[in-house]
């Protein structure tokens, strides 16, 4: 049974460019959050989702920020014109729902601005 | 804004010690995870407490969630270098898992 898979596992991008990170739910997982680590930091939440729908985008920045999870493929996070403060690890986790999260985490997908 | 705050941040301990990580907030959770993160990898999942008070045991480590749903703490016996890593809290917060700053442990041979 795979996990929860991201890719790509690493992305360089040049400011002012668009970075597209992927993330495939654990088999039978309808939710999907993600999450943003710096460096020696914790997680902030950015995003939950289900199929079709943005259930809590509380912690996504207002502007070039944007999640979808369609009814079929992967749930996808894209950034627009990135600048250097994007640069950080993101993870993707998945949830088969309530009645208590149980969270599974991809590995990660470190973005790098340059 | 929910804050899951941790303590210590940061320790370092030889082979064979003991250790105890808190987990505190001012907020009732429904359940708190504790997950446990090597560099370069996701956060990988050790426990989930759901009633205050409740105690449960993995191996060497014992985790405990408060009466009030409010703090926890993670003990680790013996511990090993096999160990060292990066100790997440998380609580759930209605519709997401708020996490914790982070404990960060080191354990030398």
């Amino acid at each position: 049974n795979a996990g929860v898979m991201q890719n790509p596992r690493h992305l360089v991008r040049r400011r002012g460019q668009e970075a597209r990170l992927r993330c495939s739910p654990m088999k039978g997982h309808s939710h999907v959050y993600w999450y943003r680590q710096l460096p020696e930091e914790g997680l902030k939440f950015m995003v939950y989702l289900q199929k079709e729908n943005i259930i809590d985008e509380s912690g996504m920045p207002k502007e070039r920020f944007s999640a979808e999870f369609p009814k079929e493929g992967p749930s996808i996070l894209r950034i627009q014109q990135v600048v250097r403060g994007d640069s950080a690890a993101y993870f993707c986790a998945s949830s088969p729902g309530r009645p208590s999260i149980i969270a599974f985490f991809g590995q990660g997908t470190r973005l790098t601005v340059v | 804004t929910q804050l899951l705050e941790q303590s210590p941040q940061f320790l370092s301990i030889q082979e064979g010690e003991n250790l105890t990580v808190y987990c505190n907030s001012s907020s009732v959770f429904s359940s708190l995870q504790w997950y446990r993160q090597e560099p370069g990898e996701g956060p990988v999942l050790l426990v989930t407490v759901v009633t205050g008070g409740e105690v449960k045991k993995l191996k060497r480590l014992t985790f405990q969630f408060g009466d009030a749903r409010k703090d926890s703490s993670l003990h680790i016996t013996a511990a090993q270098p096999g160990d060292t890593g990066l100790y997440l809290c998380a609580g759930d917060n209605t519709d997401k898992l708020i996490f914790g700053t982070g404990t960060r442990l080191q354990v030398f041979p």
